[in-house]
């Protein structure tokens, strides 16, 4: 089946604006993260959502950060005011279930902020 | 918390050279650990991962990692190395009674034909 998808694949905006960035992840799967790729580093958890449970935003680096997923699948990530800091690749994934699995990942959106 | 190490930032081989990436981990309970690929272009895919058993573990294309409990690694390896490995490579593993993966800051190999 369809893998995870990503949109848009490619974002420029300018600081202080505000984006969303959207996740649909594979048909079935319970978890869902949001990571973050700067040039360099590794993957930065941001937060993790597992079905109707309340999500994981221990890793949000502020609170202009923040992630809802609707009806347990589409996850949307809005980041508020953006700042140059910002600028990374934005990774979603997600797993089957709730326990320790492999993650299966999306292409990501590249945000970029001038 | 949990936290991954990977030495090696930088990895340049010749094809037919062998291949060690390093990954340590900080978590002394009971681990489950990850090599993950990305190829230039592409999604960041499993490689392979070690839950329990054996502690050497096959993954495709070619590589294995042994899981070595007393020196917390999870050493990635391959015999050969071809041109087409050129990727990205990150060692993950979730914290203690955590569900999330850490990842380490990952490794550019760049194998030259």
């Amino acid at each position: 089946g369809a893998g995870v998808s990503q949109s848009p694949s490619n974002k420029v905006t300018e600081k202080g604006k505000d984006v969303e960035l959207r996740c649909d992840p594979i048909s079935g799967h319970t978890a869902l993260y949001w990571y973050r790729q700067s040039l360099g580093q590794g993957l930065e958890f941001l937060i993790y959502f597992q079905g109707n449970s309340a999500p994981d935003k221990s890793g949000l680096p502020s609170d202009r950060f923040s992630a809802e997923r609707t009806g347990g699948s589409v996850s949307t990530l809005t980041i508020q005011r953006t700042q140059q800091e910002d600028s990374a690749v934005y990774l979603c994934a997600s797993s089957l279930t709730r326990s320790v699995d492999e993650q299966f990942f999306g292409p990501g959106t590249r945000l970029t902020v001038l | 918390a949990q936290s991954v190490s990977q030495h090696n930032h930088h990895v340049i081989l010749s094809e037919a050279a062998s291949l060690e990436l390093g990954c340590n981990y900080s978590y002394g309970g009971t681990v489950n650990l990850f090599w993950y690929v990305q190829y230039p272009g592409q999604h960041l895919q499993l490689l392979l991962k070690y839950f329990s058993g054996d502690p050497l573990v096959k993954g495709i294309k070619g590589f294995e990692a042994e899981f070595i409990k007393s020196k917390f690694s999870f050493n990635l390896r391959k015999p050969s190395v071809q041109w087409s490995d050129t990727a990205e490579y990150f060692c993950a593993t979730p914290s203690g009674g955590s569900y999330i993966p850490t990842f380490g800051r990952g490794t550019s190999l760049i194998v030259h034909p």
